[in-house]
Parts: C-alpha cells; structure tokens; sequence
C-alpha cells in the first residue's frame, strides 16, 4: 500500500501571504507510460464534504480560483496558495490515485495567523 | 445541477447490517465509476470501495473486505454500499463520490462528492 505523509498536520499564515503543504508518498506515484503523476489535493471545510482543487498533480479543477497551484513529481508534491483568503481556512488532503486501494494523507489544517 | 445524495445511515449495533444508498442526478450516471468513501469523527478520509460504471470491476479497501458490497442500479441512477457485521471502528460519515471524467481507467480523482451520511455502530 501507498503511504501518504503530509507536513505540516497544522499550519497558521497571515492573510495575503503565502502557504505551502507538502504531501510525500511511499513510492513513486508517476506513471512512466503516460508521464502523469496520479496525485490530488482537496479542501475540506468543516461540516462539508471534500471538494477536488487539483489533479494529475498539477493541473486545477475547474472554478478553483487560481492562487492554487499543485506542483512535484515522483513521490514529493506541495500544494501553494499564493495569497491566502479567509475562505480559505481548512483541512487539506492529498491523494494518490496510482494504487488500486487510493489513500489519502492524513491532513493539514490551515488557519489564519 | 449535478448531485449526489446519500441516505441510509443511522445507529446499529455491532454486528448488525445497514444499507447505504446514493441518488444521483444532474449528469449521466451510468458512465461514471464510483466510490465510497468514510471518515470517522474528527478523523482523515478512508477511502472504501470503487465501482466501475458498469460494475465489471470492483475493489475495496482491506477493512471492510468480506463484509461490506458496493453495487449499482444504473437504470435507478443509484449507488448502494451494504455494510454486513458492522464493528465501532466502522463507525463515521459515509460519502458517495464520483471518479472524475479526466480519469484514466479506475485511476482518477473524486470530483463530486455527496453531503455524507452518519453511520454509528454502538450497542
């Protein structure tokens, strides 16, 4: 099974600065045959259910505003809001989707500073 | 507007069985794989179980194989997990989500998801 480590599990920014969570995996989640890396980032708002922001690593869900970015390759991937909001107080999770049993990384919760 | 309900959930003893269901509406179910998955009380997410869309293929996860069934009435545009000796750590909110259109095969990220369903197991 792929493991999935996030860091930090909690994480305070100032609105309008930037805030950065990294997501490491067990083993490669890049697929050699295709060049993708099966990999995606949600956010979770309390009382809501997760909502898909990236995929394929990198590549943004439609209607996510674009201060989100996913980037990496292999088994490191950080997701980066450039500027945060206070819309934007939640738990994030990544997954990866290489491995038939899909695992998710134990979250991080973000706050405002 | 594209949907997904859940219903089904509830308390149960240890042992028993439960019946979740998903409604879905808005897009064409019947081409899109499906999940179920959970996520105990102030817990992380746990992925359950997958279904293909036309449920050729089937995974779960090891702790619920062997006593949980994910199925699908494609004709009802719904999606059902029924949930045989239920245990406390089964316990959690139970979310149906549907495996994006961008997938490749089974291998994909969870693009919508319902509002969840409470699932108690306690005697």
């Amino acid at each position: 099974d792929i493991v999935m480590t996030q860091s930090p599990d909690s994480l305070a920014v100032s609105l309008g600065e930037r805030a950065t969570i990294n997501c490491k995996s067990s083993q490669s989640v890049l697929y050699s045959s295709n060049n993708k890396n099966y990999l995606a980032w949600y956010q979770q708002k309390p009382g809501q259910p997760p909502k898909l922001l990236i995929y394929w690593a990198s590549t943004r869900e439609s209607g996510v505003p674009d201060r989100f970015s996913g980037s990496g390759s292999g088994t490191d991937f950080t997701l980066t809001i450039s500027s945060l909001q206070a819309e934007d107080v939640a738990v994030y999770y990544c997954q990866q989707y290489y491995s038939t049993l899909y695992s998710f990384g134990q979250g991080t919760k973000l706050e405002i500073k | 507007e594209v949907q997904l309900v859940e219903s089904g959930g509830g308390l149960v003893q240890p042992g028993g069985s439960l019946r979740l269901s998903c409604a879905a509406s808005g897009f064409i179910f019947s081409t899109y794989s499906m999940n179920w998955v959970r996520q105990a009380p102030g817990k992380g997410l746990e992925w359950v179980s997958y279904i293909s869309s036309t449920s050729t293929t089937i995974y779960y996860a090891d702790s619920v194989k062997g006593r949980f069934t994910i199925s699908r009435d494609n004709a009802k545009n719904s999606l059902y997990l029924q949930m045989n000796s239920l245990r406390a750590e089964d316990t959690a909110v139970y979310y149906c989500a549907r495996l994006g259109a961008f997938s490749s095969g089974w291998r994909g990220a969870f693009d919508i998801w319902g509002q969840g369903t409470m699932v108690t197991v306690s005697s």
